[in-house]
């Protein structure tokens, strides 16, 4: 059974800090990674979504990398600003049309 | 509309009554999940429909939970004898292919 760790649970870091977000995940069969962002009592924005084939993707100042075989990504964020404060969360998909597997999510808090 | 949509945005029951939760998805889209958020968990799968059919139920906890898609577009979900551990956000999203995406979620409160 595919699980995901997300470590640590929060993080509170001074604005303009480049930080990076750390997920691990059990199973290395996957078929993509995606990483999602979550405001308090909304739903789920996609920021970045890698193929397995793949090592890394980036949407602006959001970097994401994959390594599957050893079952981690990382989401890095660069010059971060207190409007990049929210949940992070990282979910693996196991095939095409599969359900995603979510980890617990890292409470990103950017102070000014 | 634009994106995928709930509808209640929330929802509060007594322990033991019926509720159904409804999921508009992106006009198009042939597949539809349903997830359930627990407070300070990370969304977890319920059940996958690809069209009118439920591809994968895998998710749902016990028969009190149950989801349609009758015309492979609107799906409801319905939980009976609702518990006070059902409380949680019920997410939504439908997919094309790569991308999921969500709707805002219905809160569901069972006191």
């Amino acid at each position: 059974k595919q699980e995901v760790t997300q470590i640590p649970a929060a993080l509170s870091v001074p604005e303009g800090e480049n930080l990076v977000l750390n997920c691990s995940f059990t199973d290395s069969a996957i078929y993509n990674l995606q990483w999602f962002r979550q405001d308090p009592g909304k739903g789920l924005t996609s920021l970045l979504l890698i193929q397995s084939s793949q090592r890394e993707q980036t949407s602006g100042r959001l970097n994401a990398s994959l390594d599957k075989s050893s079952g981690r990504s990382t989401l890095y964020i660069a010059a971060s600003q207190p409007g990049d404060s929210a949940t992070y969360l990282c979910a693996v998909r196991a095939g095409a049309n599969s359900k995603l597997t979510f980890g617990k999510g890292i409470t990103l808090s950017v102070r000014p | 509309g634009a994106g995928v949509s709930q509808t209640p945005s929330n929802k509060v029951t007594e322990k033991g009554k019926y509720v159904e939760l409804r999921c508009d998805p992106i006009s198009g889209h042939t597949a539809l999940y349903w997830y359930r958020q627990s407070l300070g968990q990370g969304p977890e799968f319920l059940i996958y429909f690809q069209g009118t059919g439920a591809a994968d139920d895998s998710g749902l906890p016990n028969d009190r939970f149950f989801a349609v898609r009758p015309e492979g577009s609107v799906s409801t979900l319905k939980i009976q004898r609702t518990e006070r551990g059902d409380s949680a956000v019920y997410l939504c999203a439908s997919s094309l292919g790569l991308f999921q995406f969500f709707g805002p979620g219905t809160r569901l409160t069972v006191l």
